[in-house]
């Protein structure tokens, strides 16, 4: 299996509604990473939770992490049409020589409906 | 707010031509990245860079890639003879030092025909 793994693939709910998306991962790591993407754009990062942290709020965001059951999940709360776009997960982990390298997951696909 | 800029934003070429796609990281970071996405699959990590040389490659990042940062502000990925499985859209990113965050920039989307 591969690092970072995430389900649903896809969500389809109505504006107004929370999105949850869960992402599971297998080796030890630094931080975890949410970002989000539009349909053939670039990745903007959304949120980072670091390895010591349990939970973590930025704005409609809300990131949880469990170390021991190496998983972690995105809300979005309230969600609006402009939500509409993919999700991916990424961990960070240390590199052997030098810095740090982030592996992403398959990511969802939320549609959010007005 | 600073952004990492790549050019082009898309390239078309012909199989097994030499394409370089470039980037110019945030200036004050020292940490640099290229990641591919191929359509509807992964954002896969190719490679790292810091301090002028690779610090991590990927199985991807195999003789037909390479890395340069040629002057103090852009740093390249070549592919030389390129494949039609190389289609796909290439990121770049950069890190500053004691910081986890990375900066996308927006991404080249090459096109191998």
């Amino acid at each position: 299996s591969q690092q970072g793994e995430e389900d649903p693939q896809a969500l389809s709910i109505q504006e107004g509604e929370n999105a949850t998306m869960n992402c599971s991962y297998k080796t030890s790591i630094n931080n975890l990473q949410w970002y989000r993407q539009n349909s053939g754009r670039g990745l903007v990062h959304l949120i980072l939770i670091r390895s010591n942290e349990r939970e973590k709020h930025s704005g409609r965001l809300r990131v949880t992490l469990d170390t021991s059951k190496k998983s972690s999940s995105l809300l979005i709360t309230a969600s609006r049409a402009a939500d509409t776009a993919s999700y991916f997960c990424a961990t960070d982990t240390l590199l052997k020589a030098a810095g740090n390298k982030l592996t992403f997951g398959g990511g969802t696909r939320v549609l959010v409906k007005p | 707010e600073p952004e990492v800029t790549q050019t082009p934003s898309h390239q078309v070429t012909q199989m097994g031509q030499e394409v370089i796609l470039r980037c110019v990281p945030i200036s004050n970071h020292l940490y640099f990245y290229w990641y591919r996405q191929i359509l509807g699959q992964k954002v896969e990590f190719l490679v790292s860079f810091y301090n002028n040389e690779i610090s991590e490659k990927s199985e991807i990042f195999d003789d037909q890639f390479s890395v340069e940062r040629p002057d103090g502000s852009n740093f390249t990925l070549k592919i030389r003879s390129t494949k039609l499985e190389d289609s796909a859209m290439y990121f770049c990113a950069s890190r500053k030092q004691g910081a986890y965050g990375y900066t996308f920039g927006s991404g080249t989307r090459l096109t191998v025909v």
